[in-house]
């Protein structure tokens, strides 16, 4: 069974830093592409950002381009994101998600877990 | 950056009905559109991808189409466990933009 657990989020100061992690079981996770996606209270979702399965490609939305940073550790199947310099705009749930192969979209999603970002 | 435009952004159904939600992208991007639905406080559960196949498991009452700019979700047999927020996205470039949302409610 495939299964995504959000960790590492949590209430930060304005200007401060945390780091998502996303925990990989059930499937052969450097096979697959990953990627975040954000939802803000009472919002829509927003896509964030993405790694391809070696880490040669990673994609930002404007929104967080040189505040945050995706990678991966193949080796233990963990993929974080790394988000500096937090605004109250970020506040959100933040959700890991699965891309399989050949340009496909989204297949699963983990549970989700909130960023609050607060004086 | 490639815009989804979705409507309506509510939708108010009864159980039986047969309701379609549609989206339109700013520039052709094929078939290369994805749909998902979300209830209160939980992930989103993805449902088709490339415009009009299902996604593993997910009940054939739900259908897709469209192609280049206009695409649509279409959802017969409405039961209460299908009311919920349905999002469209596009995966032909990346950012992979979602639509603002359609929330169907009883």
């Amino acid at each position: 069974e495939v299964q995504l657990v959000e960790s590492g989020g949590g209430l930060v100061k304005p200007g401060g830093s945390l780091r998502l992690s996303c925990a990989a079981s059930g499937f052969t996770f450097d096979s697959y592409s990953m990627t975040w996606v954000r939802q803000a209270p009472g919002q829509g979702l927003e896509w964030v950002a993405y790694i391809n399965s070696n880490s040669l490609y990673m994609y930002y939305a404007d929104s967080v381009k040189g505040r945050f940073t995706i990678s991966r550790d193949n080796s233990k199947n963990l993929l974080y994101l790394q988000m500096d310099n937090l605004g109250a705009e970020d506040t959100a749930v933040y959700f890991c998600a699965r891309l399989p192969p050949y340009q496909l979209p989204i297949d699963y999603w983990g549970q989700g877990i909130l960023v609050s970002v607060s004086s | 950056d490639i815009q989804m435009t979705q409507s309506p952004s509510s939708l108010s159904a009864s159980v039986g009905d047969r309701v379609t939600i549609t989206c339109r992208a700013s520039q052709g991007i094929s078939k290369y559109v994805a749909w998902f639905q979300q209830k209160p406080g939980k992930a989103p559960k993805s449902l088709i991808y490339g415009a009009s196949s299902l996604q593993s498991g997910v009940s054939s009452k739900f259908s897709g189409s469209g192609s280049g700019t206009d695409f649509s979700l279409t959802i017969s047999d409405l039961q209460p466990e299908d009311f919920a927020t349905y999002y469209c996205q596009q995966y032909k470039s990346y950012p992979h933009t979602f639509g603002q949302g359609t929330k169907l409610e009883i």
